[in-house]
């Protein structure tokens, strides 16, 4: 079966750059995403990567893709409060196809 | 380009009543995908349909839900005699034809089965 893992929480300071992290087991997965959530509203879709890429930037947003260790980062620079809020890793075996996602990293900036 | 639309955006039910949760994808969007996502927790995948067929129900519990996307009109996901256990926020997403185009999700719509 397919698992997707994130940790739970993350604090970072005004200015200062996160790193969100996410592993997974199914190796067939071709197309990683990552969502953001803010509360009481639905998921807005960040960037997205091929499982043929090693890197995708996006502005702020750098994510890394690590096949062997099966990892994903996703990389936000100049953190800033707007971007407090819950952030989802999710894969697929095919764009527009069902997506299994990780329970989510709340992300809290701090002033 | 209006984006997914899902209503109602808060749905209060008593135990044993039955929920409607309606979805209108993107304009140009054939596939719609319906989400659940309970408290502290991630999305969990229900349902794909197409127009006027179910393609992957394997998320959907066998009892009680069932969904439909009718040639006119949006989707609709059911739950009948609904349960304190079905509480949470069921999100619609939709994806137009072909394989290079990710999901759009809707604002969801939060369930509460006092």
């Amino acid at each position: 079966g397919e698992d997707v893992e994130q940790s739970l929480f993350l604090s970072v300071r005004e200015g200062d750059s996160s790193v969100i992290n996410c592993t997974y087991t199914d190796s067939s997965s071709t197309y990683l995403y990552w969502y953001k959530q803010e509360p009481g509203a639905g998921l807005q879709l960040l960037t997205y990567i091929f499982s043929n890429m090693d890197m995708k930037q996006d502005q702020r947003l750098t994510v890394l893709l690590n096949k062997k260790d099966k990892h994903l980062s996703l990389r936000i620079a100049d953190t800033q409060t707007g971007d407090s809020a819950i952030y989802f890793c999710a894969f697929s075996r095919a764009a527009g196809n069902k997506l299994t996602f990780g329970g989510g990293t709340r992300v809290l900036v701090k002033p | 380009n209006a984006g997914v639309m899902q209503n109602p955006r808060h749905l209060v039910r008593r135990r044993g009543q039955e929920a409607r949760l309606r979805c209108s994808p993107m304009k140009g969007h054939s596939h719609v995908y319906w989400y659940r996502q309970l408290p502290e927790e991630g999305l969990k995948f229900m349902v794909y349909l197409q127009k006027e067929n179910i393609i992957d129900e394997s998320g959907m519990p066998k009892e009680r839900f069932s969904a439909e996307f009718p040639k006119e009109g949006p989707s609709i996901l059911r739950i009948q005699q609904v349960v304190r256990g079905d509480s949470a926020a069921y999100f619609c997403a939709s994806s137009p034809p072909g394989r290079d185009s990710p999901l759009h999700f809707g604002n969801g719509t939060r369930l509460t089965v006092t």
